[in-house]
């Protein structure tokens, strides 16, 4: 079946970096696109982009533009997000998503379904 | 940006009682661009509803979605304990895509 398994919970400190990895499995990688949202802890879901994984093209919410990279490696079928100079206001789950449809047929906009598990990030000094 | 409000904040009903959830947006939400998911502590949102009416493969028929514009509802018919948990509505018409804030649905 579809399936996104995400690496497991990090902790960094103020102003280091943090990559996510998002692997995919149940299907063509390469023909859907892959968004990545995070929650901060109790709070609601706030969306920070995405990536074409056949092409590399990327679309960053703005809030994030500078700050996070989001690459791909097609051989083993992963995305990655990478977001860097950490603050406290970083800690949250990070989550990786699939659109439903095909890259040629569908809009990179769209609803998720799956999603990957999740993957805290604790940002402490 | 499209600001989605979603309301009530809390929902506290009874098994078997029908929930009614709201989401409000700010701009007209075209092309019915709008999701709905269901997430319990500890685990990632699970899509419920998408297109604003359309519900996605296994969800039951208890749960469905309506509204146009810039008012949209997911209804419960008859909760079941299993239904007891933080329910979000997202849009997906253009970018940034926005979620609301939830609505959590508890044990009265």
């Amino acid at each position: 079946q579809v399936q996104l398994v995400q690496s497991g919970a990090e902790v960094k400190k103020p102003g280091a970096s943090v990559r996510v990895s998002c692997k995919a499995s149940g299907y063509t990688f390469t023909g859907y696109y892959i968004h990545w949202v995070r929650q901060a802890p109790g709070q609601g879901l706030e969306w920070m982009g995405w990536i074409n994984p056949k092409s590399g093209d990327t679309n960053y919410a703005q809030k994030f533009q500078g700050r996070v990279t989001m690459t791909r490696d097609t051989s083993i079928s992963a995305a990655y997000m990478e977001l860097s100079r950490l603050t406290s206001d970083d800690t949250a789950v990070y989550y990786c998503m699939r659109v439903p449809c095909i890259i040629t047929s569908c809009p990179p906009l769209n609803w998720f379904d799956p999603w990957g598990q999740g993957t805290l990030v604790t940002v402490s000094s | 940006e499209i600001v989605l409000t979603q309301s009530p904040a809390t929902l506290s009903l009874s098994p078997g009682e029908r929930a009614t959830l709201s989401c409000g947006a700010s701009q007209t939400v075209s092309r019915n661009y709008l999701a709905w998911y269901q997430q319990k502590p500890g685990l990632a949102p699970r899509l419920l509803i998408y297109d604003v009416f359309s519900r996605a493969t296994g969800i039951p028929d208890r749960f469905s979605g309506s509204g146009s514009g810039t008012d949209f509802t997911l209804t419960i018919s008859r909760l079941e304990p299993e239904d007891f948990a933080v329910y979000y509505c997202q849009q997906y018409v253009n970018s940034p895509l926005t979620f609301g804030g939830g609505t959590k649905v508890e044990i009265k």
